[in-house]
């Protein structure tokens, strides 16, 4: 098992362009998420899905889409790139369970950094 | 609503010394509490979880107790190494809920 990958790794974007992030997990897991991480901030919750076809909005969604057409695949879209946006992207998924007892981890994926100039 | 609040680092320890991370939650409810790890250009991984109030996780030689009536998830680690030299996370995770809330991480570096 592969478990989480992303891609690509690393991404230098000029302001106002567009791009897509890509996250694959080969676990069968229903939930996926894409964070962003910061420094100084912790790792914020952009946008998530429980399940294929489904997405919703995290703590700081904006300038951000997302789409989950495959249960193993889920695509983070950047519009247009702004500065702001410079961070590091992770990817996660968490396995199917007993959702309402909340025990379920999450698997990360190794990140894509990405800069905006 | 929920959040979580970590002792600030960096935190600097020589090799065997003993290790505290302090974490402290607000939630509604029982939530789940989780220690994850970030090794330098790496992903987070679990390092340990505890579901109910009392419970221990441990691995790795890592320790943290869930105390409800603290509303506290502390990590410990009675000798680090070098390779222990990491970005450590605190989180919650409710039941019912498909999120987890992490807090702001706290970096280790422990020196030979």
């Amino acid at each position: 098992n592969a478990g989480v990958t992303q891609t690509p790794k690393f991404r230098v974007l000029k302001t106002g362009q567009s791009m897509t992030l890509l996250c694959a997990q080969d676990m069968n897991h229903e939930y996926m998420y894409w964070y962003r991480q910061d420094p100084g901030m912790g790792l914020r919750l952009i946008h998530y899905s429980v399940g294929e076809g489904t997405t919703a909005k995290g703590e700081v969604p904006d300038g951000y889409n997302v789409s989950r057409l495959k249960k193993q695949n889920f695509l983070l879209g950047l519009e247009s790139a702004a500065p702001s946006q410079t961070s590091v992207y992770f990817c996660a998924s968490s396995p199917p369970g007993l959702l309402i007892q909340g025990h379920n981890e999450q698997f990360f994926g190794p990140g894509t950094r990405l800069t905006v100039l | 609503g929920d959040s979580v609040t970590q002792m600030e680092g960096p935190v600097t320890l020589s090799e065997e010394a003993f290790l505290t991370i302090n974490c402290t939650y607000t939630a509604t409810g029982y939530p789940s509490l989780f220690w994850y790890v970030q090794y330098p250009g790496e992903g987070l991984q679990l390092l340990l979880k505890a579901t109910k109030a009392d419970d221990k996780g441990s691995n790795k030689g890592f320790e943290a107790t869930y105390r409800k009536e603290t509303t506290s998830f502390h990590l410990e680690k009675g000798s680090v190494q070098v390779s222990d030299s990491a970005v450590y996370f605190c989180a919650l995770k409710r039941g019912g809920s498909e999120k987890l809330v992490f807090g702001k991480g706290t970096k280790l570096t422990v020196n030979p």
